[in-house]
């Protein structure tokens, strides 16, 4: 069964460092997604992404965060200046349906600690 | 603005009996209500949706879930618990009228005890 893969699983970084976190959707998906979940709660949603451009993007999403597909296969979502608070379940997420009929489809999630 | 309300942090179940894990929302335009799960360390898997059409949706694992517009609810259930659904379940919403995010509630742990 397609699935969404993340990479990295779980990656470790300085305060201020600038952090990459990689996604593949499923293939003949057309609608992406970043959503963040801390400590196990309540997931939050950052950015949507559609025809090579940002649809729709919380407060959350502020300068520091910008997302690329850069090969028609990877969607990245970029932290240019890490902080403290940023340290989160990163979750990327994709859809083939219908922009909003069809559900979304998660990967496993690229947890992020910023030290 | 678009929300979800789940009132419950967590829901105890005997295996074998019905439970029930509560929804409301809130949004201007039609609502999307979609239902996921999360097991530990694990992404969110999809159970069922509600677009349109029968307020009764079934999904998967046996789960199902009601739309009632008049309550802005959307309620999960299942007839007869089993240990393995002992997961995180988040219930979300989509404006449809507009935009494409996906919000969701906080979630609602739920446990099965054998």
């Amino acid at each position: 069964e397609p699935e969404v893969t993340q990479t990295p699983s779980h990656q470790v970084t300085q305060m201020g460092q600038e952090v990459i976190l990689r996604c593949v959707p499923i293939s003949n998906h057309l609608y992406f997604y970043w959503y963040r979940q801390i400590l196990g709660q309540k997931v939050e949603f950052l950015v949507s992404f559609y025809n090579n451009e940002i649809s729709e993007k919380s407060e959350i999403f502020d300068d520091q965060f910008s997302v690329e597909r850069p090969d028609g296969s990877n969607f990245t979502l970029k932290i240019r200046s890490t902080k403290l608070e940023d340290s989160a379940m990163y979750f990327c997420a994709s859809s083939g349906q219908a922009k909003n009929t069809g559900e979304l489809f998660f990967g496993e999630g690229s947890r992020l600690t910023v030290l | 603005a678009q929300s979800v309300a789940q009132p419950e942090d967590q829901v105890n179940v005997a295996e074998g009996n019905p439970l029930t894990v509560k929804c409301t929302y809130s949004v201007s335009g039609n609502p999307y209500l979609f239902w996921y799960v999360q097991y530990p360390n694990r992404g969110l898997q999809f159970l069922l949706k509600y677009i349109t059409g029968d307020n009764l949706v079934k999904g998967s694992y046996g789960f199902e879930a009601e739309f009632n517009k008049s309550q802005t609810s959307f309620h999960l259930k299942k007839p007869s618990a089993l240990v393995s659904d002992s997961a995180l379940y988040f219930c979300a919403v989509r404006d449809g009228s507009s935009g494409d995010k996906l919000t969701f509630g906080t979630g609602t742990r739920l446990a099965v005890r054998p």
